[in-house]
């Protein structure tokens, strides 16, 4: 169980394009999700924190505007990163959890490479 | 705000080795602590976890890790390594009850020869 789905796995597209990034909570309702970036040979780092119906809440440093989250369902979170440029290419990794009070493990999706040329 | 430390980056073991993963964290709140491990070419999946209660806790293929109170660390353990373990292994911490997402030391990579 706790099976969270994220598509796509890779995306290589030009540079000044937008990209969508897909995260599903396949056989649980995800009351919060979460979006990391991981650099290789790096940690994860948090990006942004969303509650299905609410803002998302953005780490320090990240951009907002540039990289834009929606969480209208208890099972889908999208992650937009508009006008990529390279640097943005990274590997992103969205998370979900079942209650939004720390309780339960956050599960993770398999990761989106994305390549911005 | 949440830190955590890994101490080791890279740790190279013979197969029935026995492991300890350092890991320390900054809070000065309660805290959840997790392990994940993460297989080459594979998503983050949750070895074991602390909640409360007995500070020892045992998780999956065979993974145990003890909460340290006093010393803010919750090293990984395991008696006998295989070569299956070969993996990157993640620290992590969140605050409990405050809803906050999970905050991940830098990884160790474990390579476990045969």
């Amino acid at each position: 169980g706790a099976v969270v789905s994220q598509h796509p796995s890779w995306v290589i597209c030009k540079s000044g394009t937008s990209v969508k990034i897909e995260c599903r909570s396949l056989d649980f309702q995800a009351t919060t999700m979460f979006w990391y970036r991981q650099f290789p040979k790096q940690s994860l780092m948090l990006m942004a924190t969303s509650n299905e119906g609410s803002k998302a809440t953005y780490e320090q440093g990240v951009e907002k505007d540039k990289f834009l989250i929606n969480h209208a369902s208890l099972t889908l979170s999208t992650l937009t990163v508009t006008s990529a440029h390279p640097e943005d290419s990274s590997f992103y990794i969205c998370s979900a959890r079942g209650d939004r009070y720390s309780n339960q493990p956050q599960h993770f999706g398999d990761g989106t490479r994305l390549s911005i040329l | 705000a949440q830190s955590v430390s890994q101490h080791n980056h890279h740790v190279i073991l013979s197969e029935a080795a026995s492991l300890e993963l350092g890991c320390n964290y900054s809070y000065g709140g309660t805290v959840n602590l997790f392990w994940y491990v993460q297989y080459p070419g594979q998503h983050l999946q949750l070895l074991l976890k602390y909640f409360s209660g007995d500070p020892l806790v045992k998780g999956i293929k065979g993974f145990e890790a003890e909460f340290i109170k006093s010393k803010f660390s919750f090293n990984l353990r395991k008696p006998s390594v295989q070569w299956s373990d070969t993996a990157e292994y993640f620290c992590a911490v969140n605050a409990q009850q405050a809803g906050t997402a999970l905050i991940f030391g830098k990884g160790t990579t474990l390579s476990v020869s045969s």
